[in-house]
Parts: structure tokens; C-alpha cells; sequence
């Protein structure tokens, strides 16, 4: 039973255009949504994080949307940058299981120059 | 200040044989939580460890195992190693546990072949 999705495996994206990577979770009782970046041949990177409680997050280039009524977060990227490649993974967590984190499988981004 | 270590970074085992990894944590922190990542699903939990003790457990079967030394270093073991125990193994640590904002810094992991 997989409580975080990410329906799309992969992503390609034009330099300079806005990435949009998608997210959906089905436990309503999540209360706190963080992005983690990969590259390969490393672990993941924390990226931006949002609490329930909000319906954006912004810092810099990176911005983190949550639709509750949806159960459904989008990270946007403006502008795409080639640095951006990398796979991209939204995880949950609730309080009442420790803040333990639920991953979705990953979406590859690929910025094409 | 050194990032999360993790040794060794590749391993070729048969089925059946037991294998043990290690994590050293970045200097100062207590919490280590191991992950198990295959192709096309997210990072799996295993368990977590803080100040030696297991705080949280995932849902994987009694071969795997873990413990955490005074020096917050930690090992996972699995043992009757199987097939579909291939995958990326990561360590994270972090200054503590339970907190939303407890953020985790990945090692970058050892990559595990059963054969």
C-alpha cells in the first residue's frame, strides 16, 4: 500500500522553463511534506519541506505547493537550471508515528540544454 | 565537518550468506535510520537508532538487524541473504529523533548484489 505516490517516473524539461514534479498521498493525517534531491552515486539531499498547515513554501528557485482537499503537493523549479537533473523524491510523515518519513519512488528530472 | 560515511560502497553476495554494512554518522549526531532503496520504490524504512537504542522499525522480516555503538556509529545486518535483498542501502543521520524538522543527511549508501 503506497501512501506517497510519484506517477511519473521521469520528467524532461527545456533550460530556463519551470519544472513542475508531482506528489500524491493518500493518509490524511500526514502533517509534514519535505522534497529530498538525488544525484547519482549520492544519497539524498533535503531540498524544501511544508507543514500541513500551509499551502506554499517558497525559497529561491524552489517553491512547494499542498492541496489538502486534493492530497496532492507539487514542487516547482523556475527557471530549470542543468544542475536541476537529478531524481526528485516527496516523502510524509505524521506525528503520531514519530515523524518517521514515507517516500514516494522518485521522479527523474532531466534539464535539457 | 564530514559528511555521513558508509563502507562498504559495494558488495557482491550468494544466497544465503549474511552481510553486514556500516554507517558513521556526520560528528554530533545521535540518530542514524537506515533505508533500503530498489529501482521503481521509494526508500523503504528499516529501522531507526538513537543513543544506542531502536526507536522506530520498519516492516521487514527478522534478517534484518541493527545496533548502534556509543559513538553513534551504526551496522545493519541481514542474514540468509535472498535475491530480492538487492538494492541501495542508506544511512541517514540526524541530531535527534521524532521532530518534523529533523532533518537527515544521507551517506551514500552500499550498493548490495545477492547473486
Amino acid at each position: 500500500d503506497q501512501q506517497v505516490k510519484q506517477n511519473s517516473p521521469s520528467l524532461s524539461v527545456q533550460e530556463g522553463r519551470i519544472s513542475i514534479l508531482n506528489c500524491d498521498y493518500t493518509n490524511s493525517m500526514f502533517d509534514y511534506f519535505l522534497w529530498y534531491k538525488k544525484y547519482p552515486a549520492e544519497g539524498p539531499t533535503f531540498l524544501i519541506s511544508i507543514s500541513s498547515i500551509k499551502d506554499k513554501n517558497e525559497d529561491g528557485r524552489f517553491t512547494v505547493f499542498l492541496n489538502k482537499s486534493a492530497k496532492h503537493l507539487s514542487l516547482h523549479i523556475v527557471p530549470s537550471q542543468p544542475g536541476d537533473s537529478a531524481v526528485y523524491f516527496c516523502a510524509a510523515s505524521r506525528m503520531d508515528s514519530n515523524y518517521q518519513l514515507i517516500w514516494g519512488a522518485g521522479t527523474k528530472l532531466i534539464i535539457k540544454p | 565537518k564530514a559528511g555521513v560515511t558508509q563502507t562498504p560502497r559495494y558488495l557482491i553476495k550468494t544466497r544465503g550468506q549474511q552481510v553486514t554494512l556500516s554507517c558513521s554518522p556526520i560528528s554530533g549526531h545521535r540518530s542514524v535510520s537506515w533505508y533500503q532503496q530498489t529501482p521503481g520504490q521509494g526508500l523503504q524504512f528499516l529501522f531507526e537508532y538513537f543513543s544506542e537504542t531502536q526507536r522506530n522499525k520498519g516492516n521487514f522480516p527478522g534478517r534484518f538487524s541493527g545496533r548502534q555503538f556509543s559513538n553513534s556509529r551504526s551496522e545493519m545486518n541481514v542474514s540468509t541473504l535472498e535475491l530480492g535483498d538487492s538494492a541501495l542501502y542508506l544511512c541517514a543521520s540526524s541530531t535527534s529523533v521524532g521532530g518534523p524538522h529533523n532533518e537527515q543527511f544521507f551517506g551514500p549508501g552500499t550498493r548490495l548484489t545477492v547473486l
